[in-house]
C-alpha cells in the first residue's frame, strides 16, 4: 500500500507570493492534516479536513488555508508569504474514524524557503 | 491546554547501551499517547502509541514505553540501542476520539557513538 505522497518536496517563494501544497492520503483514509515543523517552534497543528470539511484547526492566521476534495486528497495554500513561514510542512493521514486504532500516517513533507 | 515536555534536547548513548527518552504531558482527560522518530530529511514514523489498557506498550524497532499516570509521564525505552536508532524522537499527545490534532513535545535528538 502506497504510503502519504507530498508534492512538491521543496519550493523556494519570495515574500508576498501564495504558495499551494499537496497531500495525497493513504488509500481510503478519510482525514488529512497538516502541520509546520520549525526549528524555533516545533511541531504545530494547522489543520485537518475530513470528508471534504475543516473539522479541526490550530492557531494560525488566515493566511493559511486549506481544503480537501472528494477523493481525500487536500491541498493547503498560504498567501503573502513571510519569512516567519518557511518551515518543512507536513501532511498526515488516517482513518479518521475516532476509534482506538486510528493513527496517523505521515509523509515526507514539503521544504519551504522563503526568500 | 495540552501540552507535552520532553526535558532532555539531545542524549547521546554507546551502540548496546540501553536508552529511556523522558516524555511528560499535561492533558485533562485520557489521552491518546504516541511516540513517532524521525530523521534527517525525512517525515515522522510512529514507533508506538497508547490509549488504554496495559500500561506498557510495545513499538516498533524494539522500542517500548511506559504510562504512568501518577507521574504524567510516557517514557520511551530500549534495551539495546543500534547505530540506526540515531534519529529525533518525538512525544505527542492527542484528544481521545481522534488521532489528529496531537501537540508534540520539543523533541529529543539522540545520537550513537560506537
Amino acid at each position: 500500500k502506497a504510503g502519504v505522497t507530498q508534492t512538491p518536496r521543496y519550493l523556494i517563494k519570495t515574500r508576498g507570493q501564495q504558495v499551494t501544497l499537496s497531500c495525497s492520503p493513504i488509500s481510503g483514509h478519510r482525514s488529512v492534516s497538516w502541520y509546520q515543523q520549525t526549528p524555533g517552534q516545533g511541531l504545530q497543528f494547522l489543520f485537518e479536513y475530513f470528508s471534504e470539511t475543516q473539522r479541526n484547526k490550530g492557531n494560525f492566521p488566515g493566511r493559511f488555508s486549506g481544503r480537501q476534495f472528494s477523493n481525500s486528497r487536500s491541498e493547503m495554500n498560504v498567501s503573502t508569504l513571510e519569512l516567519g513561514d518557511s518551515a518543512l510542512y507536513l501532511c498526515a493521514s488516517s482513518w479518521g474514524s475516532g476509534s482506538s486504532t486510528d493513527t496517523q500516517y505521515f509523509g515526507p513533507g514539503t521544504r519551504l524557503t522563503v526568500l | 491546554a495540552q501540552s507535552v515536555t520532553q526535558p532532555d534536547i539531545h542524549i547521546t548513548v554507546s551502540e548496546g547501551a540501553s536508552l529511556e527518552l523522558r516524555c511528560n504531558y499535561s492533558y485533562g482527560a485520557t489521552p491518546y499517547l504516541f511516540w513517532y522518530v524521525q530523521s534527517p530529511g525525512q517525515g515522522l514514523q510512529l514507533l508506538l502509541k497508547y490509549f488504554s489498557g496495559d500500561t506498557l506498550v510495545q513499538g516498533i524497532k524494539g522500542f517500548e514505553a511506559e504510562f504512568k499516570r501518577s507521574q504524567s509521564s510516557f517514557n520511551l525505552r530500549k534495551p539495546s540501542v543500534h547505530w540506526s536508532d540515531a534519529a529525533e524522537y518525538f512525544c505527542a499527545v492527542g484528544p481521545t476520539g481522534t488521532a489528529s490534532k496531537l501537540t508534540f513535545g520539543t523533541g529529543t535528538r539522540l545520537q550513537v557513538t560506537l
